[in-house]
């Protein structure tokens, strides 16, 4: 049961490139989410899948796209690297219809863009 | 929307001491409060959680208080050791509604223990 995987661990990117990070989870969670972590600002919701087929905007989702391919997987896509865009990125699911149900997380990629 | 202060930022403690986290949150709804800890090159792991109808848990050596009429809730890590050194995120959300689970998260609270 390895929970939430995010591929891959690390990247680099100049300005302008595009790139897919890819996250699946094994818990037939129905809820999933993408959040990125910046020093000293937490972690903060990018945008989020409540079921397969349905994704909405989170906290700060300009400049990124996303795709619930199906229940087991959730992508973010930058189709335009910008230097603001260096980041480490979560992703994460959740049990829904149990409603204190935590967050699982995934240990991350870590994006520089130069 | 919700907002959550964390303080202090660092904390640094000796092998058996204390320690103590503070969380503020600005929307009276949020009725669902867990703490993480997050590890070097890790992702955030859930330690311990508090529901709004109650005051107080504990879990071996930790704790969390919550008080909902000033909207604060506390961390509480008694006799510490070196292996609880970590980033520590408190985090808030109204898990009724439309949330859909989405928290608001704390700026993150990084703990050091000295052996």
């Amino acid at each position: 049961n390895a929970g939430v995987t995010q591929t891959p661990k690390f990247q680099v990117l100049k300005t302008g490139q595009s790139m897919t990070l890819q996250c699946a989870q094994d818990m037939n969670h129905n809820s999933m989410y993408w959040y990125r972590q910046d020093p000293g600002m937490g972690l903060r919701l990018i945008y989020y899948s409540a079921s397969e087929g349905t994704t909405d905007k989170g906290e700060v989702p300009n400049g990124y796209n996303v795709s619930r391919l199906n229940k087991r997987e959730f992508s973010l896509r930058l189709e335009s690297a910008a230097p603001s865009q260096t980041s480490v990125y979560f992703c994460a699911s959740r049990k829904d219809r149990v409603e204190y149900s935590p967050l699982h997380f995934g240990n991350g990629t870590r994006l520089t863009v130069t | 929307g919700e907002n959550v202060e964390q303080h202090p930022s660092t904390l640094s403690v000796q092998e058996g001491d204390s320690a103590v986290i503070k969380c503020t949150y600005s929307d009276s709804a949020s009725n669902y409060f867990p703490w993480y800890k997050q590890e070097l090159g890790k992702g955030p792991q859930l330690i311990i959680d508090i529901r709004s109808n109650v005051g107080e848990k504990k879990d071996q050596r930790i704790a969390v208080t919550l008080n909902k009429t000033a909207k604060h809730f506390s961390l509480h890590i008694t006799e510490t050791q070196p292996e609880d050194s970590a980033v520590y995120f408190c985090a808030a959300r109204n898990a009724g509604g439309t949330s859909y689970g989405k928290l608001t998260f704390g700026q993150g609270t990084i703990l050091t223990v000295h052996p």
